[in-house]
């Protein structure tokens, strides 16, 4: 089955710095990479996400970068601000809907 | 509306009880999903409904059940858990129009805190 492996598990930045969170998937059957933000006590909700047919995606501070040769995909967040503080997960989704998510990285921003 | 509604939020049970969680939405989608979360864990996939069917069953014991009653509607009933099941029940949905259609973003419930005792 898809095996999704997310680095780093947690990171730490300066307020207005660049995050970088970075994944790699092991099913190339896979064809869909949505990112999740998961605050404390709440549902995940979707960030960005990108398919197997592009190669990068950006919204306002967000992108994401795919390589579906090497098959692992990045999320990069811009200008950080603590209100991004937060579990980052991503994930790789079949046709068939079944998605595997990464074990999550913990972001902090700090001001 | 881009909500999915689940209930209750909380729940607490015996081993030798019987319960259900449920789960709603009224985006017109025809993909549900059922995810297991424990703390500082990844979500785990358990169940996918497409068009009201059974499409995946992630090897989940026969003590969780789904049910897709039409498709608005999920419910996941429990009987005889154990204290390991504790953890909390995510519902989601999504287009799930057949093969790309999964590709589409997935909007979670708030899920359901469960705690077996």
């Amino acid at each position: 089955g898809e095996n999704v492996e997310q680095h780093p598990s947690t990171l730490s930045v300066q307020e207005g710095d660049s995050a970088v969170i970075k994944c790699t998937y092991s099913d190339s059957a896979s064809n869909y990479f949505p990112w999740y933000k998961q605050e404390l006590g709440k549902r995940p909700q979707l960030i960005i996400d990108i398919r197997s047919n592009v190669g990068e995606k950006k919204d306002q501070r967000i992108a994401v970068t795919l390589n579906k040769t090497a098959k692992h995909f990045s999320l990069h967040i811009t200008e950080t601000q603590p209100e991004d503080s937060a579990v980052y997960f991503c994930a790789a989704t079949t046709n068939a809907g079944k998605s595997t998510f990464g074990d999550g990285t913990t972001l902090t921003v700090k001001p | 509306d881009t909500e999915v509604t689940q209930t209750p939020k909380h729940l607490v049970m015996g081993m030798t009880n019987k319960k259900s969680l449920k789960c709603e939405q009224h985006m017109g989608h025809r993909a549900m999903y059922w995810y297991k979360q424990k703390a500082k864990k990844p979500p785990e996939l358990m169940f996918v409904y497409s068009y009201e069917k059974l499409s995946i069953n992630e090897s989940v014991p026969s003590r969780f059940s789904p049910e897709c009653p039409n498709s608005s509607l999920l419910n996941l009933h429990l009987h005889a858990l154990q204290p390991e099941d504790s953890a909390l029940y995510l519902c989601a949905s999504s287009q799930g129009l057949g093969g790309q259609g999964f590709l589409t973003e997935a909007f979670f419930g708030q899920g359901t805190r469960l705690t077996v005792v």
